[in-house]
Parts: structure tokens; sequence; C-alpha cells
């Protein structure tokens, strides 16, 4: 079946600094690829959609300056969050549909803390 | 605008008893709908969707759902809920075009007791 790995699962960083999360489809050509964010206790809250070549589609109230996403090719899809803060920490998880797939396929997620 | 409900932030099951989870959605097309389930800090797994069909449906882990248009709900079940079972649950409504969301419920976290 459809596999997508996201790394790092963990990251620590620095306030101020930046971090990268990648997720790759692996046996698939992710057309599409979606950023989640998740607070403890809570659903998934979509942060953007990236087609492979475009530039990202955020939703509202989502800094697409602070959360750079890119979408290079059909297996590779990046979050960066720029100039993290505290309040940045939280779980991102990333999914991934194949053109002409009906599903969705999730990463294992990233949990990242700004301390 | 699509949405997803799941009334009930907790269920409490005992090992072996039957499970039923609830989820109504509102879609303005001909919904696609998927089960997920999360265990703490790990990602989604999917337990089953429904695109067409049958509208029973079957998954892992012994679930199946059904979607029932005239109530707009597609609940999950299981006839023996196991303590390996409890995780947090996901409805989800998605559509057919590639670039489409899925939309989530606010998930249902299964406690399974002794």
């Amino acid at each position: 079946g459809a596999v997508v790995s996201q790394h790092p699962s963990r990251v620590i960083c620095k306030s101020g600094t930046s971090v990268k999360i990648e997720c790759r489809s692996l046996d698939f050509q992710a057309t599409t690829m979606f950023w989640y964010r998740q607070f403890p206790k809570q659903s998934l809250m979509l942060m953007a959609t990236s087609n492979e070549g475009s530039k990202a589609t955020y939703e509202q109230g989502v800094e697409k300056d602070k959360f750079l996403i890119n979408h290079a090719s059909l297996t590779l899809s990046t979050l960066t969050v720029t100039s993290a803060h505290p309040e940045d920490s939280s779980f991102y998880i990333c999914s991934a549909r194949g053109q002409w797939s009906l599903g969705y396929t999730f990463g294992s997620g990233t949990r990242l803390t700004v301390v | 605008a699509q949405s997803v409900t799941q009334p009930d932030i907790h269920i409490t099951v005992s090992e072996g008893a039957s499970l039923e989870l609830r989820c109504n959605y509102s879609y303005g097309a001909t919904p696609y709908l998927f089960w997920y389930v999360q265990s703490p800090g790990q990602g989604l797994q999917l337990l089953l969707k429904y695109f067409s069909g049958d509208t029973l449906v079957q998954g892992i882990k012994g679930f199946e759902a059904e979607f029932k248009r005239s109530q707009s709900s597609f609940n999950l079940r299981k006839p023996s809920v196991h303590w390996s079972d409890a995780a947090e649950y996901f409805c989800a409504v998605g559509a057919a075009s590639p670039g489409s969301t899925l939309t989530f419920g606010k998930g249902t976290m299964l406690l399974v007791s002794p």
C-alpha cells in the first residue's frame, strides 16, 4: 500500500531558529500534499495544501512566511518553520494523495518543541 | 462547506463489549468517508473508507462502518473491543478531486476498561 515517510519524528529547537520537516511518498507520486497541525487532545487543523510545482495554498490564519512549504517533486514536500517560537510547538502531520487515488496517506507526524 | 460531527468526546467500553462510534457529516456532493485511528504521539492509520457501492464497509482490526445517506451518518462499529483498541478515532470526509481536502471531526477518545 501507499506509504508516506515523515521525519524527523521529534525535534527540539531553540527559539528563533528554523526547522525543516520532510514528507516523502515512498511508492507513489504525490501530486497533492497536505500539512496539518495538531494541538494536544485536539483534531487536525489543515495548514496548507500544496501541488507539485505550484505554490502552496494556505488556510486562513496560517502565516505563509512563517510556515514555508515546498513541493518541488512528486515524492517530496517540506515544511519549514522559520524563526520558531514556543507557541509553534505542536504535532505536525503531512498527508499525500496521488493523482488517481481517492485515498489520503498520512505520515507518522513530527513533534516539534521550541525551547 | 463540509463538516463532520463526532458527538462523543470520550467513550468507555469494557473489554469484549461491542463498540459504536458515531459520525455525522455535512457535504454538498457525494462524500468520500474515512475513519482513522491515532495512538498517542503517532500519525493516523486508516481503518476503512467508503467511496461508493456497498454501504457496509469492512476495515482492518475487525472494524466496520455503515454509510447511511438518509441519516448523513457513517458510524464505526466493532463487535468485541480489545484493550489495544484504546486510542483516538477520527471520522473525516473528502471528495474525489485530487486537491480536495479532508475535513476531520473532533475525534472520539476510546477508553477500554478491563
